[in-house]
């Protein structure tokens, strides 16, 4: 079962931040939090993944609070392809459980 | 250069058939999965192998089999299809059982 919580939909206006949060109260220690999106009729796409630390990629940021029962990915300036489902997703065993994910819709 | 490819793309059968999805991956990964994705778009893990062995096995009907003739194939044979069985089946592949996954475009079945 996915051990992730995330809001069912956002919008955000185009060439802003999109910053998406994700609640893994239960996460244990050694457990990563990853990040993908899934645009309509297409495979998921992996953004990035963390386990402690801030991380930044080409594509975007984690930003992991320091209890780490939360995560926030950052889009930086979103634009209308950012459009997609995403996914916090907290590796469990080798495992990946998608949750429902956050329905983001970019407006121009 | 497609990384992960599936086909076929569409697979309308009747109730059922037998029919089989392949997948092949040219990333050189050791491990690759089976995903089924529902009308509700809840994506849901059903193998996975690593090194051509089997080390998940979600809770699936027996009539769907996986067969791995090598590290770069993962193919998914279904037998007596149902109405239920109606979804999109997603490939993917990783390094290792615990890094990042690259998805295929997935295989739109449907059931009729």
């Amino acid at each position: 079962d996915a051990k992730t919580t995330q809001p069912t939909s956002m919008d955000c206006a185009e060439g802003r931040a999109a910053n998406l949060p994700c609640n893994h109260s239960t996460i244990s220690g050694n457990e990563y939090v990853y990040w993908y999106r899934q645009i309509h009729s297409q495979g998921p796409q992996y953004i990035i993944h963390g386990l402690k630390n801030n991380e930044t990629n080409e594509m975007a940021s984690l930003i992991i609070t320091e209890d780490r029962k939360s995560s926030t990915l950052i889009l930086p300036h979103a634009t209308l392809r950012d459009t997609a489902v995403y996914y916090c997703i907290v590796l469990t065993g080798n495992q990946f459980y998608f949750g429902t994910g956050t329905s983001l819709t970019v407006i121009p | 250069d497609t990384a992960v490819s599936q086909t076929p793309k569409y697979l309308v059968t009747q109730m059922g058939n037998d029919k089989s999805i392949k997948c092949e991956q040219n990333l050189g990964h050791d491990t690759m999965y089976w995903y089924k994705q529902d009308s509700k778009k809840f994506l849901k893990i059903m193998f996975s192998y690593n090194n051509k062995e089997l080390i998940i096995n979600e809770t699936v009907p027996n009539r769907f089999s996986p067969k791995s003739p090598d590290k770069a194939h993962l193919n998914l044979h279904i037998n007596s299809l149902e109405l239920g069985d109606s979804a999109v089946y997603f490939c993917a592949s990783s390094p290792s059982p615990s890094q990042p996954q690259h998805f295929g475009d997935g295989t739109r079945l449907s059931i009729l």
